[in-house]
């Protein structure tokens, strides 16, 4: 099993919702990441958990938070966006040993925020 | 900070033909590992291939193939007999080691590639 499920694909949210992304993976992975693609973009990192740990914050608003319940599962926490928050979520997995590393991908969220 | 330059934001190439992209980067570090991934319509990254930094050895994988040149930190990818199914963008990445012991993978822009019939 090399896959990384996000739920859900698409996403509608107003300025005062709450609303979640799911990642979930089942590679045995230790490192997960959070990142956000602008259309014509390339990702750009938003954050990294390392054993369910969160390593890297790369200045992202607070109105996005993270969570890793358990080594499978990362979720990001959605509040009060602005509309310049639409754009596709990526989630992705690797291992965090650097002597076989590859981060796999999942098929993102695109989220429209209303 | 490392850097990922993609200097080709469109490129085109007939079916069955070869093509090569192009990357350079810039980085202090000795041990890394770079990456190109193709992004289609569907949105889903994937892996096309990778490249230790300290393999002097070219990466192969099928009909892809990169020309590392470590010194000129320059990482090209050659896509032979290319074929409709390889339209897509690619990014070129490339991932270092932080001092938390995590990945961190910085992108290039970009290249989109389209595959004429």
């Amino acid at each position: 099993d090399t896959e990384v499920t996000q739920t859900p694909k698409h996403l509608v949210m107003g300025m005062t919702n709450k609303k979640s992304l799911k990642c979930e993976q089942h590679m045995g992975h230790r490192a997960m990441y959070w990142y956000k693609q602008k259309a014509k973009k390339p990702p750009e990192l938003m954050f990294v958990y390392s054993y369910e740990k969160l390593s890297i914050n790369e200045s992202v608003p607070s109105r996005f938070s993270p969570e890793c319940p358990n080594s499978s599962l990362l979720n990001l926490h959605l509040h009060a966006l602005q509309p310049e928050d639409s754009a596709l979520y990526l989630c992705a997995s690797s291992q965090v040993r650097i002597s076989n590393t590859e981060a796999f991908f999942g098929q993102g969220t695109r989220l429209t925020v209303v | 900070a490392q850097t990922v330059t993609q200097s080709q934001p469109e490129m085109s190439v007939q079916e069955a033909e070869t093509v090569t992209l192009s990357c350079t980067y810039d980085t202090s570090e000795n041990n890394y590992y770079l990456f190109w991934y193709k992004q289609p319509p569907s949105r889903q990254m994937i892996l096309v291939i990778r490249q230790e930094a300290y393999k002097q050895q070219n990466a192969t994988e099928n009909r892809f193939s990169v020309n590392f040149q470590k010194a000129a930190k320059s990482f090209s990818l050659k896509i032979s007999d290319s074929q409709l199914g390889d339209t897509a963008m690619y990014f070129c990445a490339f991932m270092r080691l932080t001092q938390g012991g995590s990945e961190k993978l910085v992108f290039g822009k970009g290249t989109k590639l389209t595959v004429n019939p």
